[in-house]
C-alpha cells in the first residue's frame, strides 16, 4: 500500500516567491494534517482537516499560509509571499477515522527560502 | 494547550544495551501517546503507542509505560541494534480529544556497535 505521498521532496526558492506544496494522504484516511520540523521549534501542527474541511488552523503562523483539501485524496500548502525564516521541512500526516489517532506521516518537503 | 518535554536529548548506549526515554505532560485528559522514530531525511514513523485504559504496551524489543497519576509515559528498548539509531518523539494528545498531537522535542538516540 502506498503511504502518504507528498510533493515536491526539495524545494528552493527565493524570498517573495509563491511555494505550493502537495500532499496525498492514504486512500480511505480522512484526517490529513500538515506539520512544520524546525530545529528551533521542533514539529508543529500547522492545520488539521476532518473530511476535507479545515477544523483547527490555530496553528498557521500568518495569513501568508493557506492550506486547501478540495476532495478526499489531496491537499496543498501555499506559501505567498516566502520568506528565509519559512524554510524547513514540512510534512504531511494522514489518519481515519475521528476516534483514531494513529497518524501516518509522508517523507516531507524540504523547503529553503533564500 | 499541551506540554510534553521529553528527556534526555542525546543518547548514548552500547549494542545490545537497553536504551529509556521517558516523557511528561501536562493536559490530565489526555489518553493517547504514540512514540515515533524518524531516521535522516524521512519523515516520523509510528514505532508504538499506549492508550490511557492501559498502564504497559510491548511489541518485540520496545514496550511502553505510562503513568497516568504521575503523567508521564516512557520508551523502553531493549537488546539495543545500530539500525536502532535514530531520532525518537513522544506525543501526547490535548483535552479536546481531537486528533491533534504535540510532539516533545525529540531525542537522539546513538547504538555504538
Amino acid at each position: 500500500d502506498a503511504g502518504v505521498i507528498q510533493s515536491p521532496r526539495h524545494e528552493v526558492t527565493e524570498m517573495g516567491q509563491e511555494v505550493t506544496l502537495r500532499c496525498k494522504p492514504i486512500s480511505g484516511h480522512n484526517s490529513l494534517f500538515w506539520y512544520r520540523q524546525t530545529m528551533m521549534r521542533g514539529l508543529e501542527l500547522l492545520i488539521y482537516f476532518n473530511n476535507n474541511v479545515p477544523i483547527d488552523d490555530s496553528g498557521m503562523p500568518e495569513d501568508r499560509f493557506s492550506a486547501k483539501m478540495p476532495n478526499a485524496s489531496f491537499s496543498t500548502l501555499k506559501i505567498q509571499p516566502s520568506e528565509p525564516r519559512d524554510s524547513a521541512v514540512y510534512f504531511c500526516a494522514s489518519s481515519f477515522g475521528l476516534v483514531s489517532y494513529e497518524q501516518y506521516f509522508g517523507p516531507g518537503t524540504r523547503l529553503t527560502v533564500t | 494547550g499541551e506540554n510534553v518535554e521529553q528527556h534526555p536529548s542525546t543518547l548514548s548506549v552500547q549494542e545490545g544495551d537497553s536504551a529509556v526515554i521517558k516523557c511528561t505532560y501536562s493536559d490530565s485528559a489526555s489518553n493517547y501517546f504514540p512514540w515515533y522514530k524518524q531516521e535522516l531525511g524521512k519523515g516520523p514513523q509510528l514505532i508504538i503507542d499506549i492508550r490511557s485504559n492501559v498502564g504497559e504496551k510491548k511489541d518485540q524489543r520496545i514496550a511502553v509505560t505510562l503513568n497516568k497519576t504521575a503523567k508521564h509515559f516512557s520508551l523502553h528498548i531493549t537488546e539495543t541494534q545500530p539500525e536502532d539509531s535514530a531520532v525518537y518523539f513522544c506525543a501526547a494528545t490535548d483535552q479536546t480529544g481531537a486528533n491533534n498531537l504535540f510532539f516533545g522535542t525529540g531525542t537522539r538516540l546513538t547504538v555504538i556497535p
